[in-house]
């Protein structure tokens, strides 16, 4: 139990197009879900929280019009790099935790990533 | 803020030798601490982790032992097999303000037969 998928598992695209990238939780509902960024040889960094049916949380630094987020459901939250460039190209990892209990750590379960290459 | 040192590699061994990977932080209030390990091909899994201090978390023969006087979450394991193959993540959160993990560099392991 407790699995999470993301789609694609791999995409190129062209400078200044957009792209989005699915994560799932397939097996619970998640009631929160984070999006992270990792560079090579480098530890991931979050990019920004959500929670399903509100607006996201995103790190300093994090360009939100630029990274959109969409937790529309207890199931699915995307990431839509909107006019990519070839500094964007990145492993995007998300990962979805099922409960919130308060004091206590929720244990995050992660995505297998989506490796982006813009051209 | 909150940061974690993690032992660089890449590390390869032998199976069935001793392994060590390295884990210090730095961190305000009372963190939790974790291993996270990431096979080839898959997400990040929760190998192991310790809620306070002196705590020590263990799974699939790993250990780790949440040491505040030294500030260190070491990896341990006394006899590693091929299977051990995978990248490391030693991560932290204070799980009392919030649920962000902070995570170190990662460590590839690779055992050779």
């Amino acid at each position: 139990g407790a699995v999470v998928s993301q789609h694609p598992s791999w995409v190129i695209c062209k400078s200044g197009t957009s792209v989005k990238i699915e994560c799932r939780s397939l097996d619970f509902q998640a009631t929160t879900m984070f999006w992270y960024r990792q560079f090579p040889k480098q530890s991931l960094m979050l990019m920004a929280t959500s929670n399903e049916g509100s607006k996201a949380t995103y790190e300093q630094g994090v360009e939100k019009d630029k990274f959109l987020i969409n937790h529309a459901s207890l199931t699915l939250s995307t990431l839509t790099v909107t006019s990519a460039h070839p500094e964007d190209s990145s492993f995007y990892i998300c990962s979805a935790s099922r409960s919130k209990t308060s004091g206590a750590y929720n244990e995050q379960f992660f995505g297998p990533g989506t490796r982006l290459t813009v051209l | 803020g909150n940061s974690v040192t993690q032992m660089e590699g890449p590390v390869t061994l032998s199976e069935e030798a001793f392994l060590t990977i390295n884990c210090t932080y730095t961190a305000t209030g009372y963190p939790s601490l974790f291993w996270y390990v990431q096979y080839p091909g898959e997400g990040l899994q929760l190998l192991l982790k310790a809620t306070k201090a002196d705590d020590k978390g263990s799974n699939k023969g790993f250990e780790a032992t949440y040491r505040k006087e030294t500030t260190s979450f070491h990896l341990e394991k006394g006899s590693v097999q091929v299977s051990d193959s995978a990248v490391y993540f030693c991560a932290l959160s204070d799980v009392l303000l919030t649920e962000k993990l902070t995570f170190g560099t990662g460590t590839r392991l690779t055992i050779i037969p």
